[in-house]
């Protein structure tokens, strides 16, 4: 069985401050894949990243950044300098079935106030 | 272009209504999904197309029938709704299985309401 748990239901912030947002996955497949969306307001997903379970790079993208760690089952997201426009509800999800399959966390919400 | 298109973005109907929620995307991607998204929940799937053949049908009741009627285009066809069924519907593509590219990307949605 496949699980994803995301412990923090809401995190508020000042903006500029730094949020890492928890993931914690379960699964016996070992080829798996994970995901963080955001969803804010409007109500679209908003693909962030993908990691390969055989993929344990971490990766920076601009104010984004990805830990990866196999060891702990955990796949961390933190915003470093977060802006207003970074609030929204994060979703941290696992898939195998070459992707077809999604499990998604149950997200948090995050409220960045100016 | 990364966008996938639901009409319409807001609905209501009756119980004893028929209606139909549309999905379009022109990505090439050959896999399509319907998600159930119920406030302050994550998506819930219900159905997976993939090269336009039903794949997997997440015990849905028969009240919602899938439809794919080319790999373009996905309907989720609805009838006899009860009011918990009122959500917000999601539909998703990918580039589909053995591809290398697996992750998915959402259309807006469209939020229903049965009343």
């Amino acid at each position: 069985a496949q699980k994803v748990t995301q412990a923090q239901t809401e995190i508020s912030v000042v903006e500029k401050e730094d949020v890492t947002l928890d993931c914690v996955y379960e699964t016996r497949d070992t080829t798996y894949y994970l995901f963080w969306y955001k969803q804010p307001p409007s109500g679209e997903l908003v693909f962030l990243i993908r990691r390969n379970s055989f993929d344990e790079q971490n990766e920076i993208s601009g104010r984004y950044s990805w830990n990866f760690q196999k060891s702990t089952s955990s796949f961390n997201f933190t915003i470093t300098a977060s802006q207003v426009v970074d609030s929204a509800v994060y979703f941290c999800a696992l898939s195998h079935n070459y992707g077809q399959n999604f499990v998604f966390g149950p997200g948090t919400r995050l409220s960045v106030l100016p | 272009d990364t966008e996938v298109t639901q009409t319409p973005k807001h609905l209501v109907m009756g119980m004893t209504n028929k209606k139909s929620l549309k999905c379009e995307q022109h990505m090439g991607h050959r896999a399509m999904y319907w998600y159930k998204q119920k406030a302050k929940k994550p998506p819930e799937l219900m159905f997976v197309y993939s090269y336009e053949k039903l794949s997997i049908n997440e015990s849905v009741p028969s009240r919602f029938s899938p439809e794919c009627p080319n790999s373009s285009l996905l309907n989720l066809h609805l009838h006899a709704l009860q009011p918990e069924d009122s959500a917000l519907y999601l539909c998703a593509s990918s580039q589909g299985p053995r591809t290398g590219s697996l992750e998915a990307f959402f259309g807006q949605g469209t939020r229903l309401t049965v009343v």
